[in-house]
């Protein structure tokens, strides 16, 4: 299966900055996602990133607050912006198993704490 | 969106005991369901899966069960080890219906503590 590698594996943020979160596949995929998993909780799917066009936000969450790119099959990234000590999470990207149009795989998952 | 319901939220098993944990859904169009391992620290692991038309499939000792009808589907772990000490999430695969192709919905998690 593809090797997917996040950066930075963590951080601590001041309030009011943002962090650029990168998500590398070893391998071209057709599907990229990024999601939130908040302490001790279940993972919550913040979008999907889509190559060449913008990013589709789930419920209660949005573009100016988590932009996304993805300029093209192999590299993502997710911004967390203005951040808060509530954005204090593990934010993982994930994709689509290219011997499967089902199977998902995730990446090591980004650590970070708001100050 | 799918609604997915997952129980127990913390399960205690004595090693070589066995550990079942239950997941039920809401979308009867719904046809994928992946269990994930998530170890202290981890990213989540795909650790099996089935599709709904089949009724139960087996991996060593893992194997889950899918009972279309009654919209729920269960893992069960025999001979339990330390090692399986984790959160397990039960997750379903949105149907495909455009937009949400690829879209898991994941249950609230699983702490399955084995005691040597």
């Amino acid at each position: 299966s593809a090797v997917i590698s996040q950066k930075p594996s963590r951080d601590i943020c001041q309030r009011g900055t943002s962090l650029t979160i990168q998500c590398q596949v070893d391998s071209q995929v057709t599907m990229m996602f990024w999601y939130r998993q908040q302490p001790g909780q279940s993972l919550t799917l913040i979008a999907t990133a889509n190559q060449g066009s913008e990013a589709t936000y789930e419920s209660g969450f949005v573009i100016d607050k988590f932009p996304i790119s993805r300029p093209n099959l192999t590299f993502s990234t997710l911004t967390v912006s203005n951040m808060s000590p509530e954005d204090s999470s593990i934010y993982l990207c994930s994709i689509l198993g290219t011997s499967s149009s089902e199977t998902q795989y995730f990446g090591p998952g980004t650590r970070l704490l708001v100050l | 969106g799918e609604n997915v319901e997952q129980h127990p939220s913390t399960l205690s098993v004595q090693e070589g005991d066995s550990a079942v944990i239950k997941c039920t859904y809401s979308d009867s169009a719904s046809n994928y369901f992946p269990w994930y391992k998530q170890e202290l620290g981890k990213r989540p692991q795909l650790i099996i899966d089935i599709r709904s038309n089949v009724g139960e499939k087996k991996d060593q000792r893992i194997a889950v069960t899918l009972n279309k009808t009654a919209k729920h589907f269960s893992l069960h772990i025999t001979e339990t080890q330390p090692e399986d000490s984790a959160v397990y999430f039960c997750t379903i695969g949105a149907p495909n219906r455009g937009s949400t192709l690829g879209r898991l919905y994941f249950g609230r998690g699983t702490q399955l503590t084995v005691w040597p």
